[in-house]
């Protein structure tokens, strides 16, 4: 069956290090996301992809960067963590078009910055 | 802006009925998302709108409304299953997905 996966779950990192957190889909969708979600926000976008290396920023980019070299993966780099990059990262894709919206979550990666 | 908004918080009881409402303000509008979340675990897909009315799918039902920005997610005959957050998410022009904070649904027996 086709999925979509992400890795660490979970990872405690101290501030100023350089953190990456892997996702893999099997689905050969197009577009992948990374949100980002927190306690009392909506799920929050920080980069996204259409395609083999096209990358976007989405509204919370500051601090992450992505590289797409191939379909299937779509790694989320944190330059230098700060505390304030503590939450629970989801990775997603999806169809182009209509069915943008409809989104395959990954597990989530919950990231703790000391 | 573009803006969601639902209720933070609903409670209900095993065998009811509740709706879980969502208003939107989008640039442009490609249509409206219901996903549940359980705690702990991602997101996933519930249902999907684009034209005005009601979209049944089992106990879920969604409903949507252009002229007025709204939609509402109708679930029947409760189960403690479904003890979750439901988002809702509206596609805008750009085929960007506005994402609403959720609303966390607890069920009482």
């Amino acid at each position: 069956d086709a999925e979509i996966t992400q890795s660490p779950r979970h990872k405690i990192t101290e501030t100023g290090r350089q953190v990456t957190l892997a996702c893999h889909q099997t689905w050969n969708h197009n577009n992948m996301f990374w949100y980002r979600q927190d306690l009392g926000h909506g799920l929050r976008l920080i980069h996204y992809s259409y395609g083999v290396q096209d990358t976007n920023k989405g509204e919370v980019s500051d601090g992450y960067s992505v590289s797409r070299s191939n379909t299937e993966d779509l790694p989320l780099t944190l330059e230098s963590a700060a505390s304030s990059q503590t939450s629970v990262y989801f990775c997603a894709s999806s169809l182009q078009g209509r069915d943008t919206g409809e989104l395959f979550f990954g597990e989530g990666s919950r990231l703790t910055v000391l | 802006g573009q803006n969601i908004d639902q209720p933070t918080e609903m409670t209900a009881t095993e065998g009811a009925i509740v709706q879980i409402n969502c208003t939107y303000q989008t640039s442009g509008f490609n249509g409206l998302f219901w996903y549940q979340q359980h705690a702990g675990e991602a997101p996933t897909f519930l249902s999907y709108n684009v034209l005005d009315g009601l979209e049944e799918k089992g106990r879920f039902s969604s409903f949507l409304s252009r002229s007025k920005g709204y939609s509402y997610l109708l679930l029947k005959e409760l189960q403690m299953k479904d003890s979750a957050s439901y988002l809702c998410a509206a596609l805008d022009s750009n085929y960007q997905l506005i994402w609403g904070a959720g609303t966390k649904l607890i069920i009482k027996p």
